[in-house]
């Protein structure tokens, strides 16, 4: 068990929906990291925050969003979803801004119908 | 622009044989290497990480990796090899201590009995 938190474990949905996926990091945990993994994109880098602020952009679409909340919690939102949307969301965790050891959670696995 | 190659997406081994998973990067800077594995409906979890000290790295469960400036390289050995080692291995890289991290394809091993 890494300490880092994801809900829901599963989410099935309709093509043009708006989801929220909620990451809690380990305890003392200022950095969460979001990353989606797919058949055909492999393991890909969405966002980086660092306590409340946004750090680091990666291959995140537009209709995605995130944000994390004061408690340190983060939440993912993923709106007008497409088939091509369906993945496993993970979320990882790490006590600092630098790159380090990054704790990752169980995953949300969507699935877009 | 990083990359990360990873060589084979499958590899199978012998129980008590040797373990090379190999990882080319390609980077304009001393990079930040990692290895993490998956276990089956698992998140990932960290294998061992080089940031610029040593260039023979050693991690968990009989693992270790060499960085090769020269070769531009972080493969991941083991020198034997057991059932529990069965799992997808993803070598990531980033050039940043703040910013995008990239992930290889991944290789799944598969070890024989």
């Amino acid at each position: 068990d890494s300490g880092v938190t994801q809900t829901p474990k599963h989410l099935i949905t309709a093509t043009g929906q708006r989801v929220t996926l909620r990451c809690s990091p380990r305890s003392g945990d200022l950095s969460v990291y979001w990353y989606q993994q797919s058949l055909d994109q492999g393991l890909q880098f969405l966002i980086h925050y660092y306590n409340g602020e946004e750090r680091a952009k990666g291959n995140i679409l537009e209709r995605f969003s995130a944000q994390q909340f004061p408690d340190l919690h983060s939440e993912l939102n993923l709106s007008s979803l497409e088939l091509g949307d369906s993945a496993l969301y993970f979320c990882a965790s790490s006590p600092r801004l630098n790159i380090d050891t990054q704790y990752f959670g169980p995953g949300t696995r969507l699935t877009v119908l | 622009a990083q990359s990360v190659t990873q060589l084979g997406s499958h590899v199978s081994v012998s129980e008590g044989a040797l373990v090379l998973l190999r990882c080319n990067y390609s980077s304009s800077v001393p990079p930040y290497l990692f290895w993490y594995v998956q276990y089956p409906n698992q998140g990932l979890q960290l294998l061992l990480k080089y940031t610029s000290a040593a260039t023979l790295v050693k991690g968990i469960n009989g693992f270790e990796a060499e960085f090769k400036k020269s070769e531009t390289s972080f493969h991941l050995t083991k020198p034997s090899a057991h059932m529990s080692d069965a799992a997808e291995y993803f070598c990531a890289v980033s050039d940043h201590p703040v910013g995008q991290f990239y992930f290889g394809t991944g290789t799944s091993l598969t070890v024989i009995p």
